[in-house]
């Protein structure tokens, strides 16, 4: 069974840095196109990066330049380290699947919550 | 910022069909598959259509989806209490993926 098991969220003031987990199993998450979506509260969803099985990544504008996707292989785990947080980062983030032969994001995490307040 | 566009809501009573639009441009839906999530309150979105008109294994008949150009559409036929969500679209564009703004599904 495919699951994914988001970490890390919590209250950090501004300008602060996390760093978020997503634990896969049931899968290789080096296999797959790996992505963190994010929700504010009461707001819609934004898509934040992407890291594809080959290893490249992608950002959304609003991100770019403070975080970075990664991946660990030994340990099945995707990562987005979040540097220079701002008020507008708080939002509930997701770990998606994608598998990469344009089936859509078909698994997802829980999701985190992240409040970025001082 | 999203870059398709859906009303921000529908609705319809039971057993009614309903339909959902989004509205891109020439480097998103003109050019890739739409794929189409449904958030109901509180939990994780769930993929309900792939590759414009596709639907995973598990998700009803009853959800449609469509695209022509630089739109797309999403119907519920039949529509059911359980259908009561927020749908968004969405769609590549270039290396990025952009979501549509949501539309919330009201059934009366």
């Amino acid at each position: 069974e495919v699951q994914l098991v988001e970490s890390g969220g919590g209250l950090i003031q501004p300008g602060g840095s996390l760093r978020l987990s997503c634990a896969a199993s049931g899968f290789t998450v080096s296999s797959n196109y790996m992505s963190w979506v994010r929700q504010a509260p009461g707001k819609g969803l934004e898509w934040v990066s992407v890291i594809y099985s080959g290893g490249s990544t992608y950002y959304a504008d609003s991100v770019k330049g403070r975080f970075t996707i990664s991946r660990d292989n030994s340990k099945n785990t995707l990562y987005l380290q979040m540097n220079s947080l701002r008020a507008e980062d708080t939002a509930v983030y997701y770990c998606a699947r994608d598998l990469g032969d344009s089936s859509g994001y078909l698994d997802w995490g829980q999701g985190t919550l992240v409040t970025v307040s001082s | 910022q999203s870059v398709l566009t859906q009303p921000p809501s529908a609705s319809g009573t039971p057993g009614q069909r309903v339909t959902i639009s989004c509205s891109g441009s020439s480097s998103n839906i003109g050019s890739n598959y739409v794929y189409w999530y449904q958030q109901l309150p509180g939990t994780a979105p769930k993929l309900l259509i792939y590759r414009n008109n596709q639907r995973p294994s598990g998700v009803p008949d009853r959800f449609s989806g469509s695209k022509s150009g630089t739109s797309a559409s999403l119907a519920i036929s039949g529509l059911r209490s359980e259908d009561e969500a927020d749908y968004y679209c969405a769609a590549w564009d270039d290396s990025l993926y952009v979501f549509g703004t949501g539309t919330k599904v009201t059934v009366l």
